[in-house]
């Protein structure tokens, strides 16, 4: 069965640098997503992503977040400057939005540890 | 984007049927109803999805009033396995700005 997948699973920086998460959706998938949890609480959503780009975004995703297809199968999560506060679980989800059906398959996810 | 309100926490012994409501009074006439499941350190997994009346799948059944006021997941002989947090969601087919609520976190008892 396709899966979303996600690298690495785990991620270790310091305050300030920069981080780049990785996400490869399932292949014949539109639609991909950013979502992040904060250790305890709900899953947010950050962003969603059609033809190449951003088409909804949330509060949190300022500019310090961008996102980027840059080929035909990965999808990224950038975080220019890291902050305390940015430690998380971060989840790529992707789906074909087909009709009424809206199904969004979610990776293994990516724990950022921001010391 | 319609607001939903489900039980914090419940607690099942295996073997038994669970029915976890969800309450969506908001909801609009083009909404659909979406369940996700949850586990310790991955990430959501979809259940069930419906619009009215029953949907049943290998996994779950979906009941929902003619109101649509409400709806219930249900999971028959429940085994330690589903242990988890199970998200209701309401929302437009193609609507991208999903919200996850708290949830309800389901205790699975031996």
């Amino acid at each position: 069965e396709p899966e979303v997948t996600q690298t690495p699973s785990h991620q270790v920086t310091q305050m300030g640098q920069e981080v780049i998460l990785r996400c490869v959706p399932i292949s014949n998938h539109l639609y991909f997503y950013w979502y992040r949890q904060i250790l305890g609480q709900k899953v947010e959503f950050l962003v969603s992503f059609y033809n190449n780009e951003i088409s909804e975004k949330s509060e949190i995703f300022d500019d310090q977040f961008s996102v980027e297809r840059p080929d035909g199968s990965n999808f990224t999560l950038k975080i220019r400057s890291t902050k305390l506060e940015d430690s998380a679980m971060y989840f790529c989800a992707s789906n074909r939005q087909e009709g009424g059906y809206n199904e969004q398959f979610f990776g293994p996810g990516t724990r950022l540890t921001v010391l | 984007l319609a607001k939903t309100t489900q039980p914090i926490s419940m607690d099942s012994y295996e073997g038994q049927e669970v029915n976890i409501t969800c309450s969506h009074n908001n909801i609009a006439t083009n909404d659909y109803i979406t369940w996700y499941q949850q586990f310790p350190s991955q990430g959501p997994r979809f259940i069930i999805q419906g619009y009215k009346t029953k949907v049943t799948n290998e996994v779950a059944s979906l009941f929902i009033p003619a109101d649509r006021k409400s709806s219930t997941l249900s999971l028959p002989r429940v085994s330690l396995s589903d242990t988890a947090v199970y998200y209701c969601l309401v929302a437009l087919p193609g609507y991208q700005k999903v919200t996850f609520g708290t949830g309800t976190k389901l205790q699975v008892i031996p």
